[in-house]
């Protein structure tokens, strides 16, 4: 069965640092990942979707990075602001033999300014 | 727009009671799935959808119940069986089996009184 681990579970950091925010899965064989969004009592908003094939995808100031071989992705926030605090799940689809995605804990992100 | 309807935002439930949540979709999705969320937790899968009049348990489907006679409602009965049903509910969306993963919706928030 694929499991996915995020770490940190919680993450303060002041305005303006750059974040890295990871994400391990233990099966190898997925088909994507994929990066969400939830700010507190809301659903979930996709960011970014990285194919099996791919090694990273960027939108504005998120970068997504894939390493398949060892179980790895890491989601890069460059220039972080107070809006940017929410939890940030990652997800995996396939591994473990299964196309249904398995959600990781999320990170828990405050900016304070 | 295209999106997914969650309905109620909140509900309570009485010991014993079963009780309905909605769940909406106009984006023409094949596929319709229902998380559950705990604090701190990721989401677990209840139970999904890959057609209408057809769907398929999930990780913790028992003390659920759901049914899909049209593509675009998914409801989910949360019934007296599940012994502790105090959680945050979050409906979802696919193309189908594909690559491209989830539209979510706003969520309900269920408590027990």
């Amino acid at each position: 069965k694929q499991e996915v681990t995020q770490i940190p579970a919680a993450l303060s950091v002041p305005e303006g640092e750059n974040l890295v925010l990871n994400c391990s899965f233990t099966d190898s064989a997925i088909y994507n990942l994929q990066w969400f969004r939830q700010d507190p009592g809301k659903g979930l908003t996709s960011l970014l979707l990285i194919q099996s094939s791919q090694r990273e995808q960027t939108s504005g100031r998120l970068n997504a990075s894939l390493d398949k071989s060892s179980g790895r992705s890491t989601l890069y926030i460059a220039a972080s602001q107070p809006g940017d605090s929410a939890t940030y799940l990652c997800a995996v689809r396939g591994g473990g033999g299964s196309y249904i995605p398995t959600f990781g804990r999320g990170t828990s992100l405050i900016v304070h300014p | 727009d295209g999106g997914i309807t969650q309905s109620p935002k909140y509900l309570f439930r009485k010991e014993g009671q079963n009780v309905t949540l909605s769940c909406e979709q106009n984006l023409n999705h094949d596929a319709m799935y229902w998380y559950r969320q705990d604090p701190g937790q990721g989401l677990r899968l209840i139970y999904y959808s890959q057609i209408v009049n057809d769907f398929q348990k999930g990780d913790i489907a028992e003390g659920y119940s759901v049914s899909r006679e049209k593509k675009e409602s998914f409801p989910l009965t949360v019934t007296s069986a599940q012994k502790n049903p105090t959680a945050f509910y979050l409906c979802a969306s696919s193309p189908g089996t594909g690559p491209v993963m989830k539209t979510f919706g706003s969520g309900t928030r269920l408590t027990v009184v």
